[in-house]
């Protein structure tokens, strides 16, 4: 069966530090890969996908970005944080093709202080 | 385009009676439609899934919803609310390809005792 885990659970950064979250999925090949950001109290916002190793769409500008160096792994990163990159985290992966069914991850929950 | 809206950004019912929370949709051509749960601090779990078969999809932990398309609708219901019902609640509507999901602003869910 398929499995996607996210690390860490819980991260506490100060302003301008950097970041790295990471993403694996188990069992599947040739995922889609996404990052959402959920901010307290609304709804997600799609960040990034991937449909292979090297492709990345970002959807809406901002100070993060994203990585596929393999294809299960998807990391999502930035440089330096800011106070409003706070936020919960979820990655999700999808078979590709098709209005696909996405299963997210437990998510990483960001506090920047 | 496709929209997606949750009419009601908090529900509160006791336990023991029906649920229905309200998810309107647009779209230019047949969506899929989905209902996921997202208990605090977790990862999003899927609920159901319509992709143009039954009208009436039957979910887990007894929730069901039906696609109206004249309505363009596809509120999501159970018969007796649990206190672990308690969460909050996505629909979501996607095209052809992940990368067209749209997200509803959610729907929290309370469940008196």
């Amino acid at each position: 069966s398929q499995t996607i885990h996210q690390w860490p659970a819980t991260l506490v950064q100060p302003v301008g530090s950097p970041l790295s979250l990471e993403c694996t999925v188990e069992g599947t090949s040739n995922p889609n890969l996404y990052w959402y950001r959920q901010a307290a109290g609304r709804g997600l916002q799609l960040l990034f996908y991937s449909v292979g190793i090297g492709q990345i769409s970002s959807e809406v500008p901002q100070n993060l970005s994203a990585s596929r160096p393999q294809d299960r792994q998807f990391i999502l990163s930035s440089k330096k944080l800011l106070l409003s990159d706070s936020g919960f985290y979820l990655c999700a992966w999808s078979v590709e093709g098709g209005a696909e069914t996405q299963y997210f991850g437990p998510g990483t929950r960001l506090l920047v202080l | 385009a496709q929209s997606v809206t949750q009419l009601d950004s908090h529900v509160s019912v006791s336990e023991g009676t029906p649920v229905l929370l309200r998810c309107n949709y647009s779209s230019s051509y047949s969506p899929s439609l989905f209902w996921y749960v997202q208990h605090p601090n977790k990862g999003l779990q899927l609920l159901l899934k319509y992709t143009s078969a039954a009208t009436l999809v039957k979910g887990i932990n007894g929730f069901e919803a039906e696609f109206k398309k004249s309505e363009t609708s596809f509120h999501l219901t159970k018969p007796s609310a649990h206190m672990s019902d308690a969460a909050e609640y996505f629909c979501v509507v996607s095209g052809t390809g992940g990368f067209k999901t749209i997200f509803g602003a959610g729907t929290r869910l309370f469940v008196k005792a």
